[in-house]
């Protein structure tokens, strides 16, 4: 059973365009991250998040935590060539287990 | 520095064969993570272990075994190969258990069984 979703799963835009991608769970999580992974190499960390509510800001990317800390949005200002990857949310969960959970992916592609 | 690092990079095996794929992490880490990644699915949880000796599954830990003899390795096991654990397969580790703290991957090991 997959407890985070990913939307959309593709996304292919012009150069200079806006984008949002969100994660969904109906579960709490104690932090929620965002990676970046190109490919034939392992993803890469852009950033935490750990109290409901949460935004954060990494140049043109904004990161938000949902007050409830089950979900989280990722959007990208002005995209850029270099942004072409798949950015994957993951889930800390909250029981002690220290697992993290991770989303279906989105796969972006950004055009020049 | 080497963070993670994990062997073999590609390997074919025949159905029914065994193999272990071996990851190292020279970051002193606690924590240590084994996910498979197929298309659409992002990455999900085989096994994990949050200090030497200690194991514990994840989401898909059917058909795998592992062991943390020592600190620094996490060797994850396939005793009877099957098509289905065709997959790119990811270590990670991490320093502590705290909320939010950061998973360092490997570069991944590509499996197929034929």
């Amino acid at each position: 059973t997959q407890l985070l979703e990913q939307s959309p799963q593709f996304l292919s835009i012009q150069e200079g365009e806006n984008l949002t991608v969100y994660c969904n769970s109906s579960s709490v999580f104690s932090s929620l991250q965002w990676y970046r992974q190109e490919p034939g190499e392992g993803p890469v960390l852009l950033v935490t998040v750990v109290t409901g509510g949460e935004v954060k800001k990494l140049k043109r990317l904004t990161f938000q935590f949902g007050d409830a800390r089950k979900d989280s949005s990722l959007h990208i200002t002005a995209a850029q060539p270099g942004d072409t990857g798949l950015y994957l949310c993951a889930g800390g969960l909250p029981s002690g287990t220290y697992k993290y959970i991770f989303g279906t992916g989105t796969r972006l592609k950004v055009l020049a | 520095n080497a963070g993670v690092t994990q062997t073999p990079k590609f390997r074919v095996l025949k159905t029914g064969q065994s193999m272990t794929l071996l990851c190292a992490q020279d970051m002193n880490h606690e924590y240590m993570y084994w996910y498979r990644q197929d298309p659409g699915m992002g990455l999900r949880l085989i096994h994990y272990s949050v200090g030497e000796g200690t194991t514990a599954k994840g989401e898909v830990p059917d058909g795998y075994n592992v062991s943390r003899l020592k600190k620094q390795n996490f060797l994850l096991g396939l005793e009877s190969a099957a098509p289905s654990q065709t997959s790119v397969y990811f270590c990670a580790s991490r320093r502590h258990g705290g909320a939010g703290g950061e998973l360092f991957f490997g570069e991944g090991s590509r499996l197929t069984v034929l």
